[in-house]
């Protein structure tokens, strides 16, 4: 069955980078994209960014462009998150899920990584 | 970026009875290709969201044929026509045409 795994939660001081992986199984990784979203605490969702996991192929949400970078290691079946200049308002849990680009849904979600920025 | 606006943002509601939940996009989200890019998930208290409705009306596999959704353009709903216990979360629409955005989300609660 589908899978994505996240990497486990982070303390990271304002100003520094963290990085969090989401490692697939269950389907063939470079058929499908894997976005990324997250969730401060208590709000809602917010969309952060896609990749295609078959080019490597990006698009961003404008609020973090410059600051996020999303990449993929085909060899692994693992996508990365990397977000840099943390600010407080950067604490939230981030998730990475399945996107299948002939539907553009999400059908499979990580299980989340709560990232913290405090000093 | 596209807003998306739903209502109300809280419910709650008796099990067996109905509920709706109205989002409105700032734009349409009829694409070229003739798909509209509307999507409802639902979060459940303590999980990842799930996949409940595609392309406006599109139920997700597994998903019971007591939600259904309806819309077109800018306006579109999300019914359930008999609210059981295990409906209770938040429910969010969400805009796939161009850099996808939520809606604010929906708690639904039971009576």
């Amino acid at each position: 069955q589908v899978q994505l795994v996240q990497s486990g939660a982070e303390v990271k001081k304002p100003g520094a980078s963290v990085k969090v992986s989401c490692k697939a199984s269950g389907y063939t990784f470079t058929s499908y994209g894997i976005n990324w979203v997250r969730q401060a605490p208590g709000q809602g969702l917010e969309w952060m960014g896609w990749i295609s996991a078959y080019n490597g192929n990006t698009n961003y949400a404008q609020k973090v462009q410059g600051r996020v970078t999303l990449t993929t290691d085909t060899s692994t079946s693992t996508a990365y998150m990397e977000l840099r200049s943390l600010r407080s308002d950067d604490t939230a849990v981030y998730f990475c899920a399945r996107y299948t680009s002939t539907t553009a849904f999400l059908d499979s979600w990580g299980q989340g990584t709560l990232v913290t920025v405090s000093s | 970026d596209i807003v998306m606006t739903q209502t109300p943002l809280s419910l709650s509601v008796a099990p067996g009875q109905a509920a709706s939940i109205s989002c409105k996009s700032s734009q349409s989200l009829l694409h070229t290709d003739g798909k509209t890019y509307l999507y409802w998930y639902l979060q459940k208290p303590g999980q990842s969201p799930q996949l409940l409705i595609y392309e406006v009306s599109s139920r997700f596999s597994g998903v019971p044929d007591r939600f259904s959704g309806s819309g077109s353009r800018t306006d579109f709903t999300l019914k359930i026509s008999r609210v059981e216990a295990e409906d209770v979360g938040v429910y969010y629409c969400m805009q796939g045409i161009h850099r996808d955005t939520f809606g604010q989300g929906t708690k639904l609660e039971i009576k």
